[in-house]
């Protein structure tokens, strides 16, 4: 499987930006990047996705670089309620390729 | 009910007995999973069913079985746990079985607990 490298933490203080980075040099062309995150008591929830083109949502925005092999996850601004571990993760297609594969995460502390 | 939700979402039960632990999603989705979250570890995917027919058993002891009767619900049904399979037991659905943009939705998770 392919596989995503964050840092394990980061700080950011409330109502500033946020950029979370990840790193996945062996990323395939089918390979989508999502990004999910952790609250802390809570089951994971879904963030944003993307594949070639930088994304926006409600949430947050995804910039991929133009080779693929890194992305940032953008928070405008951060919120008490934004802190919770942030994920990256690698999803292709077909059978187990299509499974989404958790590591560690980074560990979001927002301070007011 | 919105989304996906599980029952219990706090059991304790000793290493001798069975229980079961219940998943429902309110999404129409059409494939279910079961992950474990154990103390300071990453999520680890368990089981996963698509159209009601498991697709995927990542080398998850038989003392774990799950049942999906129909697509909305999904069962795991426990018996002769360890201590060490205390953990954080979370479901999630989506459309399609994962892979490429399919989002999954999870629910909040059963605490377990074995004495």
């Amino acid at each position: 499987d392919a596989k995503t490298t964050q840092p394990n933490s980061m700080e950011s203080n409330e109502e500033e930006p946020v950029h979370l980075p990840c790193n996945h040099s062996t990323i395939s062309g089918t390979d989508y990047i999502h990004w999910y995150r952790q609250l802390p008591s809570q089951g994971p929830e879904y963030v944003i996705h993307g594949l070639t083109s930088n994304v926006n949502n409600r949430m947050a925005s995804l910039a991929i670089a133009e080779d693929r092999k890194s992305s940032t996850l953008i928070l405008h601004r951060a919120t008490l309620r934004d802190a919770a571990v942030y994920y990256c993760i690698l999803s292709g297609y077909g059978g187990s390729q299509g499974n989404l594969i958790f590591g560690k995460g980074t560990k979001l502390s927002v301070k007011p | 009910e919105t989304g996906v939700t599980q029952t219990p979402r706090h059991l304790v039960m000793g290493m001798t007995n069975k229980k079961s632990l219940k998943c429902e999603q309110h999404l129409g989705h059409n494939a279910m999973y079961w992950y474990k979250q154990s103390a300071k570890k990453p999520l680890e995917l368990m089981f996963v069913y698509s159209l009601e027919e498991r697709v995927e058993n990542n080398s998850v002891p038989s003392r774990f079985s799950p049942e999906c009767p129909n697509s909305s619900h999904l069962f795991l049904h426990l018996h002769t746990l360890q201590p060490e399979d205390s953990a954080l037991y979370l479901c999630a659905s989506s459309q399609g079985v994962a892979g490429g943009p399919n989002e999954q939705f999870f629910g909040p998770g059963t605490r377990l607990t074995v004495l």
